[in-house]
């Protein structure tokens, strides 16, 4: 199975901050990676497909980058609305695995 | 628009089987662009991919869980579903259905059901 390592589990962050999060693959997915944001009580919504591209709908202070094992998502200036917990997904090979999730929470 | 809703019974009893269906509706299930997955979330943990079938029958499963796994598809219905057998509470979760693309401009889940709790306990 391929391990995501996700990182940080966890942030406090400000409204306006530049925040990133990381995830790093146990072997090479290309660019087989998704994003994804959780809010509580809540399905998971997709943020970023093919590590970069951005989902339609999602505001354009998301952003994904990376390929291979190391991959980004960044949020440029932080909005109210993003205090969520946030998974990657890779689906290059069965089994398809998520990331152990970063909450980001209001500092 | 595409919608995805979960059904079942949110309770029940160890060693007896989980059955979820997952209504699709606004698309059709037999498209040759997607396959239909199931995802789970323990309470306060994080997401774990269960399996995905294609309309024709083709399956993959979550070798964690393989052994105790059923995914079917009923394409007259525009339904598919899980079946978990011999459950313990670990199975208690919030399960999820989703729509996985396979087209080559937008891979992966993207479009997910709400999500239904199921609770395994006596």
């Amino acid at each position: 199975d391929i391990q995501m390592t996700q990182s940080p589990s966890s942030l406090s962050a400000s409204v306006g901050d530049r925040v990133t999060i990381t995830c790093r693959a146990s072997q090479g997915i290309r660019n087989d990676l998704g994003w994804y944001q959780q809010k509580p009580g809540k399905a998971p919504k997709r943020l970023i497909y093919a590590a970069s591209s951005l989902q339609s709908g999602v505001p354009s202070r998301f952003s994904g980058s990376g390929s291979g094992t190391e991959f980004t998502l960044t949020i440029s200036s932080l909005q109210p609305e993003d205090f969520a917990t946030y998974y990657c997904l890779q689906h290059n090979s069965y089994p398809f695995t998520f990331g152990g999730g970063t909450k980001v929470e209001i500092k | 628009q595409l919608q995805l809703q979960e059904s079942g019974p949110g309770l029940v009893k160890p060693s007896e089987t989980l059955s979820l269906t997952c209504t699709v509706s606004g698309g059709s299930i037999s498209s040759s662009s997607y396959y239909w997955g199931w995802i789970r979330q323990p309470p306060g943990k994080g997401l774990e991919w269960i399996g995905s079938i294609y309309y024709s029958g083709s399956t993959y499963y979550n070798p964690s869980l393989k052994s105790r796994v059923t995914i079917s598809v009923d394409t007259s219905k525009n339904q598919f579903s899980l079946k978990l057998s011999s459950v313990t509470a670990a199975d208690t979760a919030v399960y999820y259905c989703a729509r996985l693309s396979i087209v080559d401009d937008n891979y992966g889940m993207d479009v997910w059901g709400q999500g239904t709790t199921v609770t395994v306990s006596s």
